[in-house]
């Protein structure tokens, strides 16, 4: 079955201490992408990949990491975590520039984090 | 700059009403767009995509949306809702010409009452 997964689904955690959000898509796809979901704000866009080691950043990247050595995972890394990261947080992907604009883009179940 | 508004945070419709989610777009080049759907606690799910073939679009679980240019709007709509159809829905841009991210608007919560 074609899916991405995250994990975990549920975080607690407190202010400072690094945590690892991971992400796999089994679809060969190129692009990944991780966004934040806030109400009232929709998803915005933290971080994205094009391809295997081609990262950048999208309209929130404060606070996090991303890194991309496989082209099926991209972890979401915050060094230091704080309050303002409490978030539900969405891994994505698709086909990339392999496919076309319409190339649908399929998302993980989402994590949601509490940082205290 | 491109943008994505969703008008109505929140929208609530008797069980059999029309469904009715407005969704104005901007965008300096042509834009695809699509409507999602997210249950509670579930990830989201493409409901349809607008891709420059047809004006009119048709979707999952009944749902369909038009594309209309001169008004930039893409609203989506259901004949008569279902209380499976309560969720947050939410419609996204991207633009046409090799672009990659997703613009998403502010989502509109679904309530269907009996």
């Amino acid at each position: 079955e074609a899916q991405v997964t995250q994990n975990p689904r549920y975080l607690i955690t407190v202010t400072g201490k690094k945590l690892t959000v991971t992400c796999s898509q089994n679809m060969n796809h190129e692009y990944m992408s991780w966004y934040r979901q806030d109400p009232g704000l929709g998803l915005r866009q933290i971080y994205y990949s094009m391809n295997v080691e081609v990262t950048d950043k999208g309209d929130v990247p404060e606070g996090y990491k991303v890194s991309r050595k496989e082209k099926r995972n991209f972890p979401l890394i915050l060094e230091s975590p704080s309050p303002n990261q409490t978030s539900l947080y969405f891994c994505a992907s698709r086909r990339g520039t392999s496919g076309s604009g319409t190339d649908t883009q399929y998302f993980g179940p989402g994590t949601r984090l509490t940082v205290l | 700059a491109q943008s994505v508004t969703q008008l109505g945070s929140h929208v609530s419709v008797s069980e059999g009403a029309l469904v009715l989610l407005r969704c104005n777009y901007s965008s300096s080049v042509p834009p695809y767009l699509f409507w999602y759907v997210q249950y509670p606690n579930q990830g989201l799910q493409l409901l349809l995509k607008y891709t420059s073939a047809a004006t009119l679009v048709k979707g999952i679980n009944g749902f369909e949306a038009e594309f209309k240019k001169s008004e930039t709007s893409f609203h989506l709509t259901k004949p008569s809702a279902h209380m499976s159809d309560a969720a947050e829905y939410f419609c996204a841009l991207r633009l046409s010409g090799g672009y990659n991210k997703l613009i998403f608007g502010a989502g509109t919560r679904l309530a269907v009452h009996p």
